[in-house]
């Protein structure tokens, strides 16, 4: 069964710093989904990794996969508070209806003035 | 870009009677559709798989005669929450996928039962 585990759960952060989310899963895959989600929200989509040493960038997120590892990053750059959000990875796994996503616990991130 | 769209985005009813959710993609054709709950503070879980035109696949655990699925045509797939109780309180959010793997997610429907 596939596990997705991401780390931290809750993280505070000033903004201007520099901070990564880890997010490790447990059987292979080729590819992983990253989604940002606000209060009372559904999810937004904010990256598609399609392959190993994988790395996409949009603003003050990048986003990389490593395969091999199982591990992908989200690292945020110069934090503001309109990052603050709950961000999840995401992982496909085949199954007999087609592939069905399996998601991380999610990171719930607060940015502070 | 894909489109998918939830109603209603919000109800409120009481417990014993059952709730019909809508989720259509507007500008593509969806052979999958996905349900998810989500309770406050959780991450997304995984309800049922809908194929157009066969049964849903259920996850373990999950009653099918309780969250029955419909999934018609290639743009409308139903969830409604038969008999619903507090406890069946939460976020649905359903997702649609087409000719590719990326999933489009609805906006959500958030089910409140007195």
């Amino acid at each position: 069964e596939l596990k997705v585990e991401q780390n931290p759960l809750f993280l505070s952060m000033q903004e201007g710093k520099n901070y990564t989310i880890y997010c490790n899963y447990s059987t292979t895959s080729d590819r992983l989904y990253w989604y940002r989600q606000d209060p009372g929200k559904s999810l937004e989509s904010l990256f598609v990794l399609l392959s190993n040493g994988a790395v996409k960038q949009e603003g003050r997120l990048m986003a990389s996969l490593d395969t091999k590892a199982r591990l992908s990053t989200l690292h945020i750059t110069a934090a503001v508070h309109d990052l603050s959000a709950t961000y999840f990875c995401a992982v496909p796994q085949r199954g007999t209806s087609g592939s069905r996503l399996t998601f991380g616990e999610g990171t719930q991130l607060t940015v502070n003035p | 870009g894909a489109v998918v769209s939830q109603h209603p985005s919000r109800v409120i009813c009481k417990s014993g009677t059952s709730v019909k959710i809508e989720c259509r993609s507007l500008d593509f054709q969806a052979t999958t559709m996905f349900w998810y709950r989500q309770f406050p503070k959780q991450s997304l879980m995984l309800m049922a798989t809908s194929n157009e035109g066969s049964k849903a696949t259920y996850e373990q655990g999950v009653e099918k005669d309780k969250f029955l699925i419909n999934h018609a045509s290639l743009t409308l797939s139903t969830l409604t929450v038969t008999s619903a109780h507090p406890e069946d309180s939460s976020f649905y959010i359903c997702s649609a996928r087409g000719g590719s793997e990326t999933q489009y997610f609805g906006p959500g429907t958030r089910l409140l039962v007195l």
